[in-house]
């Protein structure tokens, strides 16, 4: 299994500003994603973090909105930028690891943005 | 992606046998049946997964229907841990196991009863 962490785990921004979410695992993993979980909604994929390459978005986030870094085998982080209350949702990170058929996912971020 | 059904909502006693259905009808032959779980407040936790033949490990069993068009996740006893969201999950392995994106859908909410 993978160890994740995810910082922060929950916060309040103000809304206009950008917030930067960090997902660090234990041990180097083939693939991770980003997903967003809005109130009372399942999960949502935003993107695909490439290592050393620009992240892979779903329709409907962009890049300008959600940039994502992953600069090496075992981190990556997820911005949120010029925030709105519409942003106000859980973002989690997942792992997997080569040729696993698990995925393994962080316990999210809590975000609010008033 | 091919999509799955579920119920909304299931409910069961402590100790019982619960069984988690999910429809498949326009599954292809190259998915794999994947069930994952969400306690409160956590991330998705993965259950179980299967492509034609049943499934069982420690935390579950999976029952796949012969012309793959159904599947039914079962908990053998069910304790008051295993309250949670299961999503029924189709992921296409064309491509390996470089194509990890999970498509969730609403799942299953199941309340144990004490």
């Amino acid at each position: 299994s993978a160890v994740i962490s995810q910082k922060p785990s929950r916060d309040i921004c103000q809304r206009g500003t950008s917030l930067t979410i960090q997902c660090q695992v234990d041990s180097q993993v083939t693939m991770m994603f980003w997903y967003r979980q809005q109130p009372g909604q399942s999960l949502t994929l935003i993107a695909t973090a490439n290592q050393g390459s620009e992240a892979t978005y779903e329709s409907g986030f962009v890049i300008d909105k959600f940039p994502i870094s992953r600069p090496n085998l075992t981190f990556s982080t997820l911005t949120v930028s010029n925030m709105s209350p519409e942003d106000s949702s859980i973002y989690l990170c997942s792992v997997v690891y080569q040729a696993n058929n698990e995925a393994f996912f962080g316990q999210g971020t809590r975000l609010t943005v008033v | 992606d091919a999509k799955t059904t579920q119920p909304n909502s299931m409910e069961s006693n402590e100790e019982e046998p619960v069984h988690l259905p999910c429809n498949h009808s326009t599954i292809s032959g190259t998915d794999y049946i994947h069930w994952y779980r969400q306690l409160p407040s956590q991330g998705p936790e993965y259950v179980i997964h299967g492509l034609t033949s049943n499934v069982n490990n420690r935390m579950a069993s999976l029952a796949i229907a012969e012309d793959r068009k159904s599947s039914t996740l079962i908990l053998h006893r069910a304790t008051l841990r295993d309250a949670a969201v299961y999503y029924c999950i189709l992921r296409d392995v064309t491509g390996g196991g470089s194509n990890y994106k999970l498509t969730f859908g609403k799942g299953t909410l199941l309340t144990v009863n004490p």
